[in-house]
């Protein structure tokens, strides 16, 4: 199995702050990564596929990059809406698995 | 609007059985891949499970491989979970997913519902 791993666990930031969440894969996996963002007690939200494919209705101050077995999400300028719990998730091949997850915080 | 609504969940003794619907309106089902995803508490997300649109390939966690079967019905467009053997690592909110796009490799998911409990206790 391919396994995800993203750093930090738990990111603090102030609103306005440029935030950068990092997932890395176990093996190669092209492009085919997604990134979503989960907040309490609610139903996960896509927000970037095939790496840095920006899904619609997402604001542009998210976006994604990578390839291979290195990927980024990028918050440009973090606004309050924004602090939750982002995942990683690889779909290459027929085994898909999500990274641990990283919890954005407010400093 | 698409929408993903789960039922099904509840409380089960381990070794129990308990099977997930999940009703699915606003696209065409038949033409998309579904899939099952849990959470347990406080954890991260896990995925559980893939039926091809067409429903003849299915996919499954090794977590869960043997003991679950996803299944669909295009006539009333539902998809659903039927999980055996249930274990107490088996206690998680389960959501049903839609595929992103009808291309492969492709399986990210675009729609969630709102998942429905399952906990596994004696």
């Amino acid at each position: 199995d391919i396994q995800m791993t993203q750093s930090p666990s738990t990111l603090s930031a102030s609103v306005g702050d440029r935030v950068t969440i990092t997932c890395r894969a176990s093996q190669t996996i092209s492009s085919w990564l997604a990134w979503y963002q989960q907040k309490p007690g609610k139903a996960p939200k896509l927000l970037i596929y095939k790496a840095s494919s920006l899904q619609s209705g997402v604001p542009l101050r998210f976006s994604g990059s990578g390839s291979g077995t290195e990927f980024t999400l990028t918050i440009s300028s973090l606004q309050p809406d924004d602090f939750a719990t982002y995942y990683c998730q690889q779909y290459n091949g027929y085994l898909w698995t999500f990274g641990q997850g990283t919890k954005v915080e407010i400093k | 609007e698409v929408q993903l609504l789960e039922s099904g969940g509840g409380l089960v003794q381990p070794g129990g059985s308990l099977r997930l619907s999940c009703a699915a309106s606003g696209f065409t089902f038949s033409s998309y891949a579904m899939s099952w995803v849990r959470q347990a508490p406080g954890k991260g997300l896990e995925w559980v499970s893939t039926i091809s649109a067409s429903g003849g390939n299915t996919y499954y966690a090794d977590s869960v491989r043997g003991r679950f079967t996803i299944s669909r019905d295009s006539s009333n467009n539902t998809l659903y979970l039927q999980m055996n053997s249930l274990r107490a690592e088996d206690t998680a909110v389960y959501y049903c997913a839609k595929k992103g796009t009808t291309m492969t490799p492709g399986n990210y998911f675009d729609y969630w519902g709102q998942g429905t409990l399952v906990t596994v206790s004696s």
